[in-house]
């Protein structure tokens, strides 16, 4: 089955720098990777996500890529502010009707004043 | 407003003793799913419901049952066969089961057995 790794498990940057964050999964029919922000006390919502037929997307300061060949995805989130704050899943899923999504371990990124 | 609910925020429980976790939603969608929530763990599966009267088994079901009798309504029994219960406990929704990759959470409910 899929496994999604997720690197760091913390990550503490200075405000208004960026921050990175990592993950491979496993299988290569995975085409769909959302990412998930979680505040404190609050359930994850779904921030941004890539399919497998694009390299890059972008939605304001946040951008997710995706090497299909490594079978790597990340999250980068620039001009960070502090309501950055937060846990981030990402995931990995097929677009099959009987397919579940699966969560990476999160990512608790601290942005330091 | 749409979403999901569930109730309460927190929840105490003694050992040995049944509980129900409420999940309630308005969005009008077919699927529902209940994970569990532990520091360093990330979510793992319960149990999903990809439509009403219909229920699958998760990563992580044993000690857990559910109901789906209504399309809004989806709620998980923590039995006392559950060896460690104490978690946070999140439900959420997909338009179906298709769209199983986009789904809303709700707020959760953290559950503490004693």
């Amino acid at each position: 089955g899929e496994n999604v790794e997720q690197h760091p498990s913390t990550l503490s940057v200075q405000e208004g720098d960026s921050a990175v964050i990592k993950c491979t999964y496993s299988d290569s029919a995975s085409n769909y990777f959302p990412w998930y922000k979680q505040e404190l006390g609050k359930g994850p919502q779904l921030i941004i996500d890539i399919r497998s037929n694009v390299g890059e997307k972008k939605d304001q300061r946040i951008a997710v890529t995706l090497n299909k060949t490594a079978k790597h995805f990340s999250l980068h989130i620039t001009e960070t502010q502090p309501e950055d704050s937060a846990v981030y899943f990402c995931a990995a899923s097929k677009r099959n009707r009987d397919d579940k999504i699966i969560f990476g371990k999160g990512t608790r990124l601290h942005i330091l004043p | 407003d749409g979403g999901i609910t569930q109730s309460p925020k927190y929840l105490f429980r003694k050992e040995g003793q049944n509980v129900t976790l409420s999940c309630e939603q308005n969005l009008n969608h077919d699927a529902m799913y209940w994970y569990r929530q532990d520091p360093g763990q990330g979510l793992r599966l319960i149990y999903y419901s990809q439509i009403v009267n219909d229920f699958q088994k998760g990563d992580i079901a044993e000690g857990y049952s559910v109901s789906r009798e209504k399309k809004e309504s989806f709620p998980l029994t923590v039995t006392s066969a559950q060896k460690n219960p104490t978690a946070f406990y999140l439900c959420a929704s997909s338009k179906d089961s298709f769209r199983h990759y986009e789904q809303y959470f709700g707020p959760g409910t953290r559950l503490t057995v004693t």
